[in-house]
């Protein structure tokens, strides 16, 4: 498994409940990035981690949202007191470094917000 | 503000045809373009990659075409199958390192 895995691939949750998605890139990667892409759209940026630092969150919609990478690997999403507007596919990608181009994405996680 | 735009948000053509996506975006100061295929349920998969520099990429029947001038990007699909119906998307870059902005996407359906 060589690509980048995401975790769950569809979540159900209660409005007010709080979601955490996991994204694990290929491994070496330094770079992550986390798009979410409402029905019919084209995903949208929220944040971009270098390493353990994320260098860039002006996508994230407001407070409720918040990503982590600790340790320079793993990342996740963490979603507090979700809304239905919340419910979209959550993209993670995950490129080489800075000097590279090509960003490579994981399936998604579905979440729908009832 | 940057913004892509695709034309049209779908498209539906009988197998064989050679068809044309489009892709357009307001800043000119791009640092390279690129074309994704999404299928139902997946993420997205990289087609080509063009650099801000050069004017046009070839991969088997897609040729992607870029003019920096006009904020216009076309995506050649030639011989189309089946197999080719899917999502297409395109996304702008506009520094190394940075985010990609996407446009919305074409839905394209290729009937046998």
């Amino acid at each position: 498994g060589a690509g980048v895995s995401q975790s769950p691939r569809y979540k159900v949750a209660k409005r007010g409940q709080d979601v955490a998605l996991r994204c694990d890139p290929i491994s070496g990667h330094v770079s992550l990035f986390w798009y979410q892409q409402a029905l019919g759209q084209g995903p949208e940026f929220l944040t971009y981690f270098q390493n353990e630092a994320q260098l860039d969150k002006s996508g994230l919609p407001s407070d409720r949202f918040f990503a982590e990478r600790p340790e320079g690997s793993v990342s996740t999403l963490k979603i507090q007191r979700t809304q239905q507007e919340d419910s979209a596919v959550y993209l993670c990608a995950s490129r080489a470094g800075e000097l590279y181009n090509e960003q490579f994405f994981g399936p998604g996680t579905r979440l729908t917000v009832l | 503000k940057q913004e892509v735009t695709q034309i049209p948000a779908a498209l539906s053509v009988p197998e064989g045809e050679n068809l044309v996506l489009n892709c357009s975006f307001t800043d000119s100061a791009i640092y390279n373009l690129q074309w994704f295929r999404q299928d139902p349920g997946k993420g997205l998969t990289s087609l080509l990659l063009i650099q801000s520099s050069q004017r046009e990429q070839t991969s088997g029947r897609l040729n992607a075409s870029l003019d920096k001038s006009s904020g216009r990007s076309t995506l050649y699909i030639a011989a189309s199958q089946p197999g080719d119906s899917a999502t297409y998307l395109c996304a702008a870059q506009y520094n190394q390192g940075g985010k990609l902005i996407f446009g919305q996407g074409t839905e394209l359906s290729v009937k046998p």
